[in-house]
């Protein structure tokens, strides 16, 4: 069972901290990574990817990746209200007939202004 | 503007009566795939496409069907609903990269909110 897990929070922070999102998976074959936000309502839309270890910053947003302990995080600094949303890990399992794609349950992160 | 479009938004139906809901891409994507989201759960893959007149089964595609005549379109079929497929729908297509046809960057519709009475 290829597995992707997060804690569902809410992860609470005040406005302008660092909030960090964690998420572990299960199948040590896997090889690309990706954060997904979404919004209560709204469908998800991609914010990051991270195939290799180490970090990946792109604006206010750092994926961090580390293969050997099987968890990827993604790192939000000066968080904002209008960061306030779920955020969903998935990870790219490489293997038999297809590659799939596990999505975790995803954490919601609330920004406090 | 490029996106995909679902519909209808919010559908309620009764147990048995047959209903489609559409699926159609302007990014001229060759991977589509259908989802369900409910609590708990996430996101769980129903039926996915690599392309025209290829479909495969995701992890729950049990009372699903869905046909991919054209690059555009995916329509997800529930020839006889039952209750247990209330949940909150999502089509979503994929980036062609270097000529392969994957599922790694995904756009998604709007959603399908469905209640099965």
């Amino acid at each position: 069972q290829k597995e992707v897990e997060q804690n569902s929070g809410p992860l609470s922070v005040p406005e302008g901290a660092i909030a960090s999102l964690n998420c572990t998976y299960s199948d040590r074959g896997s090889q690309s990574f990706f954060w997904y936000r979404q919004y209560s309502g709204k469908s998800p839309e991609l914010i990051m990817s991270i195939y290799s270890n180490g970090d990946k910053e792109d604006g206010r947003f750092t994926a961090q990746l580390n293969k050997a302990s099987q968890y990827v995080s993604l790192l939000i600094r000066d968080s904002q209200p209008s960061d306030s949303a779920t955020y969903l890990c998935a990870v790219k399992w490489n293997g038999g007939a297809t590659n799939k794609l596990i999505f975790g349950t995803g954490t919601l992160l609330a920004v406090q202004p | 503007e490029a996106q995909v479009t679902q519909n209808p938004r919010y559908l309620i139906t009764v147990t048995g009566k047959k209903l489609t809901v559409t699926c159609s891409q302007n990014m001229n994507h060759e991977y589509m795939s259908w989802y369900r989201q409910d609590p708990g759960l996430g996101l769980r893959q129903i039926y996915y496409s690599m392309n025209v007149e290829v479909t495969d089964k995701g992890d729950v595609p049990e009372g699903y069907k869905v046909s991919r005549k054209e690059k555009r379109n995916f329509p997800l079929i529930l020839e006889s609903p039952s209750p247990n497929q209330t949940s909150l729908y999502f089509c979503a297509s994929s980036l062609t990269e270097r000529g392969i046809s994957t599922n790694e960057k995904l756009f998604f519709g709007s959603g399908t909110q469905l209640s099965v009475l």
